[in-house]
């Protein structure tokens, strides 16, 4: 089943933050973060394997609460590259089942 | 990058013509997935493949099919494409993630944008 995220889109400006949740129905042994251009394919960001656990790569770190079956990706002082399509995967043998994106807009 | 290519980049056909795509990795992963993408929808996956001449259904496989008679290429077959079908489609493999902790991720190909008239 896919996983639901929230916003659908959210606008910054350049050194603002922004919290992206994903939230599954099934109980969640990993969680992985993608991000992705217009025009582009998607790009492996972070991998979350247990509850509670964080990752960073840049100023974009996630958090894993395997209890509340959810997942959040922290942007934290958003730069213009920031900008694309985020998608959450939660993972079912082998398979990953996407979310319907979160659009993110970081304006100067 | 994960080696992985896809052909063609772009394709416009017509209604009830049979349309193949192709995959084509160059690093011997053995799980391959189709997927497509469609606005409000993320990606769906179409077939995945877990070995040669291995392969099952996802969750969008009607009007698909696909084969794979070696490791390095994935094929994914419109029989009679229909304008339903119109989409970008993408190719992945799973791979261990680069830097991370020891576990397999999925990286994907370039995408393939299908235009069914």
């Amino acid at each position: 089943q896919q996983p639901v995220q929230s916003p659908q889109a959210v606008i910054l400006r350049e050194g603002e933050d922004a919290v992206i949740n994903c939230s599954s129905s099934k109980a969640l042994y990993s969680v992985h973060w993608y991000r992705q251009k217009h025009g582009e394919a998607p790009v492996f960001l972070m991998i979350l394997l247990k509850g509670g656990e964080q990752k960073g790569h840049d100023k974009i770190s996630a958090s894993f609460n395997e209890k509340k079956q959810q997942s959040s990706l922290y942007l934290t002082a958003s730069q213009l590259s920031y900008s694309g399509t985020y998608f959450c995967g939660t993972e079912d043998d082998y398979k990953l089942s996407f979310g319907a994106g979160t659009t993110v807009t970081v304006r100067a | 990058d994960a080696g992985i290519t896809q052909s063609p980049r772009h394709k416009v056909t017509e209604t009830g013509t049979p349309v193949t795509l192709r995959c084509h990795q160059t690093e011997n992963h053995r799980y391959m997935y189709w997927y497509r993408q469609d606005p409000g929808h993320g990606l769906r996956l179409i077939h995945y493949s877990y070995g040669v001449k291995d392969t099952d259904k996802g969750e969008v496989s009607d009007g698909y099919s696909v084969s794979r008679s070696k490791t390095e290429d994935f094929l994914l077959t419109l029989e009679s494409a229909t304008s339903s079908q119109t989409s970008v489609y993408f190719c992945a493999i799973s791979a261990r993630t680069s830097g991370g902790p020891s576990t397999d991720t999925q990286y994907f190909g370039p995408g393939t944008r299908l235009t069914v008239l």
